[in-house]
């Protein structure tokens, strides 16, 4: 059974304060890792998707990494319009094509 | 704009009730999800279809049931027969390539239902 470990599961920053998420996962064979970033009261909002080891991307002060057991999702000089909860998720390569194994996530807060 | 609506945004259900959430996306989509996420836990796959009239059982069907008539519309039921249904319900659609960014699957707003 595939499993998501998100943590911490909280995190709670100073605007400024550069910091790492982590998402250790299991899966039999990894097709994708996903990042999405989910406010209150919404719909989470896709980041990134990560196929192999060693592969990173970056989208403004974020930058997702994975290696083959975990991904890092590294914040970089937060601002308070970066506190939300981060989602990662996992699609396995031997299951159904489209079923995505979730995390609990991490609720970050930056405080200005 | 291309997107995923649900609605309505607010639902309350009494004791005995039906009711539907609706789910309508207009990206060409092939595949579309039904989610529930409750205080502390991940996103959980209730329903899923890959393509019009078929639709497959997630991990926690029970006391929910779907249509899938149209490509652009997949309804949420949550039948009387769902005893704790008070949670946020997300709805997604992807397309249907397994292999690279058409796999990424995109969310509506959400619905919240609760219990009276």
């Amino acid at each position: 059974e595939d499993q998501v470990t998100q943590s911490p599961e909280a995190l709670r920053l100073q605007e400024g304060e550069s910091s790492s998420l982590n998402c250790s996962y299991t899966v039999s064979g990894l097709r994708g890792l996903f990042w999405y970033r989910q406010d209150p009261g919404k719909g989470p909002e896709f980041l990134f998707t990560l196929y192999s080891a060693g592969e990173e991307k970056e989208k403004e002060r974020l930058k997702a990494t994975l290696t083959k057991k975990e991904s890092f999702l590294h914040i970089t000089a937060p601002k308070p319009e970066d506190s939300a909860t981060y989602l990662c998720a996992v699609l396995n390569s031997g299951g159904s094509n489209y079923k995505l194994t979730f995390g609990k996530g991490t609720l970050l807060t930056v405080n200005p | 704009d291309g997107g995923i609506t649900q609605s309505p945004k607010y639902l309350f259900r009494k004791e005995g009730q039906n009711v539907t959430l609706s789910c309508e996306q207009n990206l060409n989509h092939d595949a579309m999800y039904w989610y529930r996420q409750d205080p502390g836990q991940g996103l959980r796959l209730i329903y899923y279809s890959q393509i019009v009239n078929d639709f497959q059982k997630g991990d926690i069907a029970e006391g929910y049931s779907v249509s899938r008539e149209k490509k652009e519309s997949f309804p949420l039921t949550v039948t009387s027969a769902q005893k704790n249904p008070t949670a946020f319900y997300l709805c997604a659609s992807s397309m249907r390539d397994p292999w690279g960014d058409k796999n990424i699957q995109y969310f509506g707003a959400g619905t919240r239902l609760s219990v009276l």
